[in-house]
């Protein structure tokens, strides 16, 4: 799988909203655009996914660049909860791969600090 | 709806020793892939399951070892048990076979925290 960039960490103010930016330069025509997000103390969970649009769920909004060289995970009101690592991740999903859909595989994220 | 359950929730084990986690998947959902996350760092994926046999190995020694049981859930065995195995043990579980992208979306469990001393 192509690699991600994210920034370290990031800080973000209650209400407003947060961009959350990935390069991905390598990626391939065939390989989707997850995030996926861990709050404290708990397993990572699913975001949202794309592969060429822009995609809006209840939870973000995925905004990715036409080249798709890059992406954006959108949060359009943090609260506090939302604070958490935010990982960005591509997958070529191999579902002809001896029965496996291969695995994720995870960066150091950035981690997101919301202030009240 | 139950999503993906992991026991015990916590385990200290001396070097040497050996351990077995457990993981039950969602409902409905055929395959667990279980992962390694040490303190500060992403998770590290281990081995996954499906139709009761490891399909795809990370970089991970045979020390690691797994099963996965007719009714999907799954074990994650670790033995000779080394300091360096310290991490949280995280048990995700998917669905094989949906189109495209969407089949790939994997839900996690709280993990189990091992500590080696």
């Amino acid at each position: 799988d192509a690699k991600t960039t994210q920034p370290n960490s990031m800080e973000s103010n209650e209400e407003e909203p947060v961009h959350l930016p990935c390069n991905h330069s390598t990626i391939s025509g065939t390989d989707y655009i997850h995030w996926y997000r861990q709050l404290p103390s708990q397993g990572p969970e699913y975001v949202i996914h794309g592969l060429t649009s822009n995609v809006n769920n209840r939870m973000a909004s995925l905004a990715i660049a036409e080249d798709r060289k890059s992406s954006t995970l959108i949060l359009h009101r943090a609260t506090l909860r939302d604070a958490a690592v935010y990982y960005c991740i591509l997958r070529d999903v191999p579902l002809n791969y001896g029965g496996s859909q291969g695995n994720l595989i995870f960066g150091k994220g950035t981690k997101l600090s919301v202030k009240p | 709806d139950a999503g993906v359950t992991q026991s015990p929730t916590h385990l200290i084990k001396t070097r040497g020793q050996q351990v077995t986690l457990r993981c039950s998947p969602k409902s409905g959902h055929d395959t667990v892939s279980w992962y390694q996350q040490a303190l500060g760092q992403g998770p590290q994926f281990i081995f996954q399951y499906y139709e009761e046999e490891e399909r795809q190995r990370g970089n991970f020694p045979d020390r690691f070892s797994g099963h996965q049981f007719p009714n999907y859930s799954s074990e994650l065995n670790v033995n000779a048990l080394l300091l360096g195995d310290s991490a949280l043990y995280l048990c995700a579980s998917s669905i094989l076979g949906l189109a495209g992208g969407t089949g790939d979306t994997q839900y996690f469990g709280p993990g189990t925290r091992l500590t080696v001393l």
